[in-house]
């Protein structure tokens, strides 16, 4: 069946401008996470979901970071006036349930800000 | 906190040569691990795990145990070829905070390997 699936697969934007970052889990996956990869940090963790509820945000870099899942599928991460250390490759991934189970990820949004 | 450290890449190795990639971590009670694997290219694909002590993980020649007592979990394979020039990325399953936690993924920094035929 169909896998993750991210857009837009790139983004450039300048600094200062929202952008808004899309994740279609696999069908059927209640839990939906979201990284990010960065030259400097490597593969960090921001956010997870059940369903819709995201209980634990600690892990968005600053308060311009927000994310929401609407109807136990679709995830927007939205990330406003952007700044230049915001340039990465934002992942998405999905499982079927939260306890250990693997997570499949999508092929990304590479987000540059000038 | 929970992390993994990997070996530092990258690794270099002729056709037909072993790998040992290189994976410890540190974590509070029993994490599930796994490895990782990230072609040129390409997002994040899976490529083993093994979830108590002792399990060991498989696929497409690559294998790893789960080592408690030395808290690793090596990545091994017996004779490389080109096509698993690749980056690998050990990782550790663990729960996030609040009450319904989720399992979030702790990465290492991933070991660049190239082969050369």
């Amino acid at each position: 069946g169909a896998g993750v699936s991210q857009s837009p697969s790139n983004k450039v934007t300048e600094k200062g401008k929202d952008v808004e970052l899309r994740c279609d889990p696999i069908s059927g996956h209640t839990a939906l996470y979201w990284y990010r990869q960065s030259l400097g940090q490597g593969l960090e963790f921001l956010i997870y979901f059940q369903g819709n509820s995201a209980p634990d945000k600690s892990g968005l870099p600053s308060d311009r970071f927000s994310a929401e899942r609407t109807g136990g599928s679709v995830s927007t991460l939205t990330i406003q006036r952007t700044q230049q250390e915001d340039s990465a490759v934002y992942l998405c991934a999905s499982s079927w349930r939260l306890a250990r189970e693997t997570q499949y990820f999508g092929p990304g949004t590479r987000l540059l800000v000038l | 906190g929970d992390s993994v450290t990997q070996m530092e890449g990258p690794v270099t190795l002729s056709e037909e040569a072993f790998l040992t990639i290189n994976c410890t971590y540190t974590a509070t009670g029993y994490p599930s691990l796994f490895w990782y694997v990230q072609y040129p290219g390409e997002g994040l694909q899976l490529l083993l795990k093994a979830t108590k002590a002792d399990d060991k993980g498989s696929n497409k020649g690559f294998e790893a145990t789960y080592r408690k007592e030395t808290t690793s979990f090596h990545l091994e394979k017996g004779s490389v070829q080109v096509s698993d020039s690749a980056v690998y990325f050990c990782a550790l399953s663990a729960r996030a905070a609040g009450n319904n936690a989720g399992n979030m993924l702790t990465f290492g920094g991933g070991t660049r390997l190239m082969v050369k035929p």
